[in-house]
């Protein structure tokens, strides 16, 4: 089984304050997602990055692939009380033939007006 | 399209009771998934599907059967209802699933599980 670690397990932070969020694992992952869950929702997906030291942004949200595939960051500039939710990174690896995803424990974010 | 649907939305459930967690989706998608969310610990894999007649075991298929026999549907049975099977189940189908590495999932409002 292929653990990640996320980190911070909990954040809490005032509107308008940046933040960083960590995935880590000692495995190499074939691409690595980040979802986004509200309270009473499932997940929903934000990114999916493929490239080791790939960068994407989406908004005030910027996620970067480490360059071994081993980890993964999600940055939020200028957070807003929207943006509070369970931050979820799942990472795909290959497995038998075929492609198995497996997820860290998530980092809460509650961003206070 | 209403994507993934999930009945019921919450229940309650006593020692040894069985029931089905009920899941559908409108997607045509070939790929669906049951995980299980338990407080602080994330998702955890129970059975998927890669198609209707074919089902496979999860990270965590202990307790659980499912069965495929239509594209859309994929419910979850539970047998002998247990206090360790309190969680919040979700259901979540995808569309190039095992053969890709860079497929999205999409996930179901969620059943909320209280085994008592």
């Amino acid at each position: 089984t292929q653990l990640l670690e996320q980190s911070p397990q909990f954040l809490s932070i005032q509107e308008g304050e940046n933040l960083t969020v960590y995935c880590n694992s000692s495995s190499v992952f074939s691409s690595l997602q980040w979802y986004r869950q509200e309270p009473g929702e499932g997940p929903v997906l934000l990114v999916t990055v493929v490239t080791g030291g790939e960068v994407k942004k989406l908004k005030r949200l910027t996620f970067q692939f480490g360059d071994a595939r081993k980890d993964s960051s999600l940055h939020i500039t200028a957070a807003q009380p929207g943006d509070t939710g369970l931050y979820l990174c799942a990472g795909a690896y290959s497995g038998a033939g075929s492609y198995q995803l497996t997820f860290g424990k998530g980092t809460k974010l509650s961003v206070i007006p | 399209n209403a994507g993934v649907t999930q009945t019921p939305k919450f229940r309650i459930l006593k020692i040894g009771q069985s029931m089905t967690l009920q899941c559908t989706q409108d997607m045509n998608h070939n790929y669906m998934y049951w995980y299980r969310q338990d407080p602080g610990m994330g998702l955890k894999l129970i059975y998927y599907s890669v198609g209707a007649g074919i089902t496979d075991k999860g990270e965590v298929p202990n307790g659980y059967n499912v069965s495929r026999s239509t594209t859309e549907d994929f419910p979850l049975r539970l047998e002998l209802a247990a206090p360790s099977q309190t969680s919040v189940y979700f259901c979540a189908s995808s569309y190039r699933g095992l053969s890709s590495f860079f497929d999205e999932q999409f996930f179901g409002p969620g059943t909320r599980l209280t085994v008592l």
